[in-house]
């Protein structure tokens, strides 16, 4: 089972606001990835969080490792459209190589 | 880079049919691993290859489920005697090294009726 808390679990927001999503976990992680899903297509990789601490940008996205390694943000500034989807964390548990998915979090942009 | 190739992207079968999946990952990538989703859920973990060796095996990959790596390049994924409750989204991953992130397929949607 999943051992991903993500919240919320669905947002709606106006175009042009800022958004942000994040992730717990009981158990301490070593690598926390952010995806995005579109409907009928596989997740693409936003951002990769290798170390405690670290704050990571890639555009409009930023992202941060939580420093007890047990929990992650995501920020999204200035929404559009086209950020519509829904945005999974996922996590590499110790020296298990498989990523351990949240369930997601569905982002809503009205214009 | 064509990205991760996963086929058929739609498959419709009859409880009971086996049925197979294949996966032909990045060329240069060794690491290879397969998910299934379901509706509302995140991807689950189901196996995991290096080069032609399955290194890792979820509980999730019931005695119906194989996967093969045969040359380390493209992979396969079968159900035999499939049930209802395999109706998932299946999806391939490919990685040069696990902590540069996976690169995902678009997935091969089961449905079984």
């Amino acid at each position: 089972g999943q051992q991903l808390n993500q919240s919320p679990q669905s947002m709606f927001i106006q175009e042009g606001e800022d958004v942000s999503m994040n992730c717990t976990s009981s158990s301490i992680f070593n690598t926390w990835l952010w995806y995005k899903q579109d409907p009928g297509e596989g997740p693409v990789l936003l951002i990769a969080l290798y170390k405690a601490g670290e704050l990571t940008s890639n555009g409009r996205l930023t992202a941060q490792f939580g420093t007890t390694r047990k929990d992650s943000f995501l920020n999204i500034s200035a929404s559009i459209p086209s950020d519509v989807g829904i945005y999974f964390c996922a996590g590499l548990l110790g020296s298990a190589r498989q990523l351990t998915f949240g369930s997601g979090t569905q982002l809503t942009v009205l214009p | 880079d064509t990205g991760v190739s996963q086929d058929p992207r739609h498959k419709i079968t009859k409880r009971g049919q086996n049925v197979t999946f294949r996966c032909d990952p990045i060329s240069e990538h060794n690491r290879l691993y397969w998910y299934r989703q379901t509706l509302g859920q995140g991807p689950e973990f189901l196996t995991y290859f290096q080069n032609e060796a399955q290194l890792e095996k979820s509980r999730l990959l019931s005695d119906r489920f194989s996967a093969e790596r045969p040359k380390g390049s493209f992979s396969t994924l079968e159900i035999q005697r499939t049930e209802q409750g395999d109706s998932a989204m299946y999806l391939c991953a490919s990685s040069y090294r696990e902590y540069y992130g996976y690169t995902f397929g678009s997935g091969t949607r089961l449905t079984v009726v």
